[in-house]
């Protein structure tokens, strides 16, 4: 079974503190690691794909890390903003089946203006 | 990327019910998909929706509870029959960016409540 872990699970922070969570993914036949955007009654947007072990994508105040060898990616809010609450939810591609994502619970974040 | 809508966007509905849920793409797609997201869960994919041929269902979903609907390369549909309390959920279609990473586009989702 294919398991994908988020932590934390929910954070608050304070407008313009910086942030970070974990997204774990299983080593072994990877393919690729997407993170998604999702915020209350709104579609899910996609923010980063990454498919290469040590790849690192940016996105204003949003970036991202790939582990593949050890099976994880970090993403990092710089300066959270109040606009910047949302669930923030990681998916992984199998090289066995990479149509398919698996997803993880997401970590809710909450900022505090 | 692709602009996708839902309709509807919410519902309450009675046990013993279906609801179908449309989904609009604006341009052609090879690849939609439908997910639902129940309370406290992740995103579990329902089936692959086919132009042309019946849809392909995960484990655990079947035609008869979820049939599917996909008459062209633009629109779906998603039926949940027969509904209990444990259909309450966020359901989402999807559109495959085409891209070799399988990066998908989602719509706002319907939020379903059944009573």
């Amino acid at each position: 079974i294919l398991n994908v872990e988020q932590s934390p699970q929910s954070l608050h922070v304070q407008e313009g503190d910086s942030t970070n969570f974990t997204c774990s993914f299983p080593s072994s036949n990877f393919y690729a690691l997407h993170w998604y955007r999702w915020e209350t009654a709104k579609s899910p947007e996609a923010l980063f794909v990454m498919t290469l072990n040590g790849d690192e994508k940016k996105k204003g105040r949003i970036s991202a890390t790939l582990n593949t060898k050890e099976g994880y990616s970090y993403l990092y809010i710089k300066g959270s903003q109040p606009e910047d609450s949302a669930t923030y939810l990681c998916a992984f591609n199998n090289a066995g089946n990479n149509r398919k994502l698996i997803w993880g619970l997401g970590t809710s974040l909450a900022v505090n203006p | 990327s692709a602009v996708i809508s839902q309709k509807p966007s919410r519902d309450i509905c009675q046990r013993g019910t279906s609801l179908t849920i449309q989904c609009q793409v604006d341009s052609q797609v090879t690849m939609m998909f439908w997910y639902r997201q129940q309370p406290g869960q992740s995103l579990t994919l329902i089936a692959t929706a086919n132009q042309g041929s019946e849809a392909t269902y995960e484990s655990g979903f079947v035609i008869d509870k979820f049939p599917i609907s996909r008459p062209n390369l633009t629109f779906s549909t998603l039926t949940v029959s027969n509904m209990s309390p444990e259909d309450s959920s966020i359901y989402l279609c999807s559109v495959g960016g085409g891209g070799g990473t399988y990066e998908q586009y989602f719509g706002p989702g319907t939020r379903l409540t059944v009573t």
